[in-house]
């Protein structure tokens, strides 16, 4: 079954604004991740939170972690047409076997 | 630096027939690889995994083998193709103790 459930499922915003994905995830994990996918194509590692970690920045990606929530939020800046893609979770439990679970992924739009 | 090669891009395959997709590494020794599918609006699942030449587990019951003839060459394979195992394949590899993946610009299968 699918770890992480990302909502909204689809998300349409203009450009310059804030574009916010969540993720929620039912098992304990050692860390979550964050990826994104363009059209058809391969997925980009964006940025890896640790179970430890209430926070973290990347340029203009904004993580946030509740492990008493299972959840996460992946919050984008000033978006630009560029960011459109499909956008992952992907979780690495606690004591589970290797590999990511991925949820279903938060396809946005960004219009110019 | 590393990078990860898949091949081939697109396969159109008819139903019964043998399937064999390559990934293979370079830049790096001895990582964990990764096969995952990708179904049609869907997010991904892993079906294999391997952290050493010929050491392979399979994550879900499946029409599929994987196997890891040399430390950085991962293969996906099939006896008989199954119209359910259209999808988006993607390999991905990991430094052993680094919980960051990466990912293959994967292969479109099609099975008619």
């Amino acid at each position: 079954s699918q770890q992480g459930e990302e909502d909204p499922q689809a998300l349409s915003i203009q450009e310059g604004e804030n574009a916010t994905m969540n993720c929620s995830y039912k098992t304990s994990i050692n860390n979550l991740q964050w990826y994104r996918q363009n059209s058809g194509r391969g997925l980009v590692h964006l940025i890896l939170i640790r179970s430890n970690e209430r926070e973290k920045h990347s340029g203009r990606l904004r993580v946030t972690l509740d492990t008493s929530k299972k959840s996460s939020s992946l919050l984008i800046t000033a978006s630009r047409a560029a960011d459109t893609a499909s956008y992952f979770c992907a979780t690495d439990a606690e004591g589970g076997a290797d590999g990511l679970t991925f949820g279903k992924g938060t396809h946005l739009i960004i219009q110019p | 630096s590393q990078t990860i090669h898949q091949w081939p891009a697109t396969l159109v395959q008819p139903v019964g027939s043998p399937l064999s997709l390559e990934c293979t590494v370079e830049g790096t020794s001895n990582p964990n690889l990764y096969w995952y599918r990708q179904a049609a609006g869907r997010g991904l699942q892993l079906l294999f995994y391997s952290v050493g030449i010929g050491q392979i587990s399979s994550e879900v019951p499946q029409n599929l083998s994987a196997s890891r003839p040399q430390d950085r060459q991962f293969i996906l394979s099939s006896k008989k193709l199954l119209l359910s195992d259209s999808g988006f394949y993607l390999c991905a590899w990991e430094t052993q103790g680094v919980e960051t993946q990466y990912f293959g610009p994967g292969t479109r299968l099609l099975v008619l």
